[in-house]
C-alpha cells in the first residue's frame, strides 16, 4: 500500500524556475527520503530528513518536514533540463525493518 | 553507477512460466530489497533480506519467493506468471538493516505475453 501521496502528479516549468513538490504520509516515521527516477532507470537517492529535523539542504535541493501535518516538501531551485525526472518521497519506520514505502511520484518536466 | 547490478535487463515470457531475477548488491551492503513498479500500483515493496535472513515482507505474492546467498547476491523467483505480473522489478541495497538510503539497480523489465 502507498504511504505517501505526492502532489502535484505532474509539473511542467521553464529552465531557471523553481519546482516544489509535496508529499503527505500516514503513519509515524523514522525518516523521510526523496528519490529521483529518470525514465526507465533505477531510483537515485537525493536527500534524507530525520523525524526530528525540520529542514535540510543539499545543493539546489531544500527539503522540509512537518511531522504534525505528516507532510514534506522538496524544492528544486534554478531548475535545469537535466532535472526532468519523476520524484518520489519514501518513508522509513526504522528499526530492523528497512523497507521504504513510496508515494506515486511527481513527474517533473523542465523545458529549456 | 549505483553499484547494484541486476540481470537480466529485459525478460519476455509467457503466462504460467517461471523466471529468476538476479541482483548483486553494492559492495559492503548487507541488506537487499526487492520492489515491483507498475503503472497502476506504483512502487511496491516485496521483501527484504539482511545478511542472508529474511527481515521484512511486503506485498509479495505466494507465487513469488526470494533468497539471499552467502555471497550476498539475491534472487527473486516468480512462478505461475500472470499477465498482471508484467512490471519493472527493482533490487536495492543498503549497508544496514533499516531506514538508510537505498541504492537501486536499473531493474529488470518483465513482460508476460
Amino acid at each position: 500500500s502507498q504511504q505517501g501521496e505526492e502532489d502535484p502528479q505532474a509539473l511542467s516549468i521553464q529552465e531557471g524556475e523553481n519546482a516544489t513538490m509535496n508529499c503527505s504520509y500516514k503513519t509515524s516515521i523514522n525518516n523521510l527520503q526523496w528519490y529521483r527516477q529518470n525514465s526507465g532507470r533505477g531510483l537515485v537517492h537525493l536527500i534524507l530528513i530525520r523525524s526530528n529535523e525540520r529542514e535540510k539542504h543539499s545543493g539546489r535541493l531544500r527539503v522540509t518536514l512537518d511531522t504534525s501535518k505528516k507532510s514534506s516538501s522538496l524544492l528544486i531551485t534554478a531548475s535545469r533540463a537535466a532535472d526532468t525526472a519523476s520524484y518520489f518521497c519514501a518513508t522509513a519506520r526504522g528499526g530492523s525493518q528497512g523497507n521504504l514505502i513510496f508515494g506515486k511520484g511527481t513527474k517533473l518536466s523542465v523545458k529549456p | 553507477d549505483s553499484g547494484v547490478t541486476q540481470t537480466p535487463k529485459h525478460l519476455i515470457t509467457a503466462t504460467g512460466q517461471r523466471v529468476t531475477l538476479r541482483c548483486s548488491p553494492r559492495s559492503g551492503d548487507l541488506s537487499v530489497y526487492w520492489y515491483q513498479q507498475s503503472l497502476d500500483q506504483g512502487l511496491q515493496f516485496l521483501i527484504q533480506y539482511y545478511n542472508g535472513e529474511e527481515r521484512a515482507k511486503g506485498n509479495i505474492l505466494e507465487r513469488f519467493s526470494a533468497q539471499q546467498f552467502p555471497d550476498l547476491h539475491s534472487e527473486l523467483n516468480l512462478s505461475s506468471l500472470e499477465l498482471g505480473d508484467s512490471a519493472l522489478y527493482f533490487c536495492a541495497s543498503s549497508p544496514g538493516q533499516g531506514g538508510q538510503p537505498q541504492h537501486f539497480g536499473d531493474g529488470t523489465r518483465l513482460s508476460i505475453l
